[in-house]
C-alpha cells in the first residue's frame, strides 16, 4: 500500500472551509484514498473514500488530482466539534488491512 | 444501531496477569481487527481475521493472542501483561476484500502497572 504524508496541523476558524491535503505520490491503479477523523480519543470515524473521481457526502468532499499523487478533504463550514486528528490513507481493494500514519491535526477556533 | 461494541472500556492490570479483550459485530462483517494506538501516534494493526476460523499477524502481534469464536466476536488475549502494553485498544470490522471501509468500536483503555 502506497505511504501518504500530511502536514502535522493546521488551524481554520469556525465557518470557513478547512482543507486538509495529502500527498500518495506512489499511490498504484487499484488503490483508494480514504479518510479518517479521531476526535479526542474516540475510535476512528469515516468520512469519505475515493478511486479517481472527486466525490462528496454529507461529511466531506474529496478532490483527488488528476494524477491521483495527491487529495484534499474539505470541509465546507468548519465547527468547533470537527477539530479532530485526519488520516489519509491509501488501500488497494485486494487487501483488508489500513496502515495508518500521524495524520493532521485539525484545530479549528472560533 | 451497535455496530462494533468493545468491553470492557477501561482496565488497569498489575504486570504478569492475564486479561481479554472482546469485541463484538453486528453489521455480519467477515473481517475484523485489533489494533493498539500509543500516545501520538497512529493506529497499529496487531491481528487480523479475514473470515471466521481465520487469523493472521499484523505490524505487531508480540504478546497477543486472538480468537475469532464466530463470525460476530473477535477476542484479543494478553497472557501474562507488560507495561509495555499500556495502551488504547481499537476493534474494527469491514466487509472482506472490498472496497467499503472499516468500522471501529470506542476503544478500551488498558493500563498495566
Amino acid at each position: 500500500d502506497a505511504k501518504t504524508t500530511q502536514p502535522p496541523s493546521m488551524d481554520c476558524a469556525e465557518g470557513r472551509a478547512a482543507n486538509l491535503p495529502c500527498n500518495h505520490s506512489t499511490i498504484s491503479g487499484n488503490e483508494y484514498v480514504y479518510w479518517y477523523r479521531q476526535i479526542h480519543s474516540q475510535g476512528p470515524q469515516y468520512i469519505i473514500h475515493g478511486l479517481k473521481n472527486n466525490e462528496t457526502n454529507e461529511m466531506a468532499s474529496l478532490i483527488i488530482t488528476e494524477d491521483r499523487k495527491s487529495s484534499t478533504l474539505i470541509l465546507p463550514h468548519a465547527t468547533l466539534r470537527d477539530t479532530a486528528v485526519y488520516y489519509c490513507i491509501s488501500k488497494g481493494r485486494n487487501t483488508d488491512k489500513l496502515i495508518f500514519g500521524t495524520g493532521t491535526r485539525l484545530q479549528v477556533f472560533p | 444501531n451497535a455496530g462494533v461494541t468493545q468491553t470492557p472500556k477501561f482496565q488497569v492490570l498489575k504486570t504478569g496477569q492475564s486479561m481479554t479483550l472482546q469485541c463484538a459485530q453486528d453489521m455480519n462483517h467477515n473481517s475484523m481487527y485489533w489494533y493498539r494506538q500509543d500516545p501520538g501516534m497512529g493506529l497499529r494493526l496487531i491481528y487480523y481475521s479475514a473470515s471466521e476460523g481465520t487469523t493472521d499477524k499484523g505490524e505487531v502481534p508480540n504478546g497477543y493472542n486472538v480468537s475469532r469464536l464466530n463470525k460476530r466476536e473477535f477476542s484479543l488475549r494478553l497472557e501474562s501483561a507488560a507495561p509495555s502494553q499500556t495502551s488504547v485498544y481499537f476493534c474494527a470490522s469491514s466487509e472482506q476484500n472490498s472496497n467499503q471501509p472499516q468500522h471501529f468500536g470506542d476503544g478500551t483503555r488498558l493500563s498495566i502497572l
